[in-house]
């Protein structure tokens, strides 16, 4: 019920290219879908969030698209550049609980 | 401002010791959060503590994991009789609210727990 499963596992994109990366959830009861960012050696970061009453949000390059009906969710990023390499990571949350993270997508943006 | 902290940042131990590992929030945050981080996993929540609440322990993996929190603000989680499997990068994290699951949890630089 609070799982949140995130693919693919590992992406590789060339630069300037489009990198998906896709979420799924279970619990309905989610109002809050939030991406993180991780370098190595240092700790997650907020990158962009999202609410269930908006289908799409935009950040700069970060786009988030969300489908309700399918319980789905997913990132963008736009003009990928090696800077963007990095371990993403999706989750879901209420504002009675925690975040519930899902596994991470290792992504590689190849010069 | 200062970010979160911990210390230490590695951590090298030996199988069946006791370990301790500390979490400075940022100031003023009411909520902190533990997780594990295991190579190439995701995040593992083990534990939370919300202002004066009771803590959510429901993530702990065993009986040898404990954490408290002291005056609201520095926490310590403490692993005893460490074994193989509890190597890993422990993460904190705080927030300044007590909306848990809608917060923007800030996190720390980790720990990097290695138990020989």
């Amino acid at each position: 019920q609070q799982q949140v499963k995130q693919s693919p596992q590992s992406l590789i994109v060339q630069k300037g290219g489009i990198s998906i990366i896709n979420c799924a959830y279970e619990n309905t009861a989610f109002d809050y879908f939030p991406w993180y960012q991780q370098f190595p050696g240092k700790g997650p970061a907020l990158l962009i969030a999202i609410r269930p009453d908006v289908s799409e949000k935009k950040e700069g390059r970060f786009t988030i698209s969300f489908n309700k009906s399918a319980k789905q969710f997913s990132l963008h990023i736009m003009d990928s550049q090696p800077g963007d390499s990095a371990t993403y990571f999706c989750a879901g949350g209420t504002s009675y609980g925690k975040l519930t993270f899902g596994q991470g997508t290792i992504l590689t943006v190849h010069p | 401002g200062a970010g979160v902290s911990q210390s230490p940042s590695n951590k090298v131990t030996e199988k069946g010791k006791d370990v301790e590992l500390r979490c400075d929030p940022i100031s003023g945050h009411t909520a902190l959060y533990w997780y594990r981080q295991s190579l190439g996993q995701g995040l593992e929540f083990l534990i939370y503590f919300q202002g004066n609440s009771a803590p959510d322990k429901s993530g702990l993996p065993s009986d040898r994991f404990s954490a408290e929190r002291t005056g609201g603000s520095v926490s310590t989680l403490t692993i005893q009789r460490t074994q193989q499997e509890d190597s890993a990068v422990y993460l904190c994290a705080s927030s300044p609210e007590i909306r848990a699951g809608t917060d923007t949890q800030y996190f720390g630089p980790g720990t990097r727990l290695t138990v020989l």
